[in-house]
């Protein structure tokens, strides 16, 4: 079976670009995530869906970030602006959580980006 | 809140030699799950283990095995007989009943495998 699919798999842009980055996740899953990794502050959770349904954003940076999941098998997340300070490894996850104890999170190949 | 701390920052060393990896955490939670991932320099984070916290038993998957003992809050993680592939960063993870489906991840420790 197919993993969790991102694309682009790099992505340089100017500051004040939009970006789309894109996640595909294992099919059946039903938890979606997003993550980003930088240095400083290494992984941090951004978002996570539930059946296509965002259950917690409270990691989403500020109003420049966004992220749909119009449906089970694909879901965005948008930087409009992008300024440099958004250049990091965003990781798309997925899981699936038909018991508590079945929730292990399986993590795409990331998305460098990197804006001038 | 739920926190993970691994405390070493980087561990260098020689091929053959057995490695172990610290992981201690914090949770109010009586259920709680414990991941560790490996980060090889190629950037993806692959999944190694996942741990319940009713089941102490320690776990050994070829050259790699996991420590885990709630006494001391602890989930170690042991390389025996390091090779140069083992070279990668390595994190710990919890995940609490009462945080939702949200890991906590700790810093990392960048492990690597000398020839």
């Amino acid at each position: 079976d197919a993993g969790v699919i991102q694309s682009p798999r790099h992505e340089v842009t100017e500051m004040g670009q939009e970006v789309t980055l894109r996640c595909k996740p294992i099919s059946g899953h039903d938890y979606l995530f997003w993550y980003r990794q930088t240095m400083m502050r290494g992984l941090e959770l951004l978002i996570y869906f539930n059946n296509n349904v965002p259950i917690d954003d409270s990691g989403m940076p500020e109003d420049r970030f966004s992220a749909k999941m119009p449906n089970a098998s694909f879901s965005t997340l948008k930087i409009q602006p992008s300024e440099p300070r958004d250049s990091a490894v965003y990781f798309c996850a997925s899981s699936f959580q038909l018991a508590v104890d079945t929730d292990t999170q399986y993590f795409g190949p990331g998305t460098r980006l990197t804006v001038l | 809140a739920q926190k993970v701390t691994q405390a070493q920052t980087e561990i260098s060393v020689v091929e053959k030699e057995d490695v172990t990896l610290d992981c201690v955490y914090e949770t109010r939670d009586t259920t709680y799950y414990l991941f560790w991932y490996k980060q090889p320099p190629s950037g993806e984070l692959v999944f190694l283990i996942r741990r319940n916290s009713f089941d102490e038993q320690n776990e050994i998957s070829g050259r790699y095995s996991w420590n885990f003992q709630k006494s001391t809050s602890s989930f170690n993680f042991t390389i025996t007989a390091s090779q140069v592939v083992d070279s990668a960063v390595y994190f710990c993870a919890l995940r609490g009943e009462t945080s939702g489906s949200r890991l906590t991840f700790g810093e990392g420790t960048q492990l690597t495998v000398n020839p």
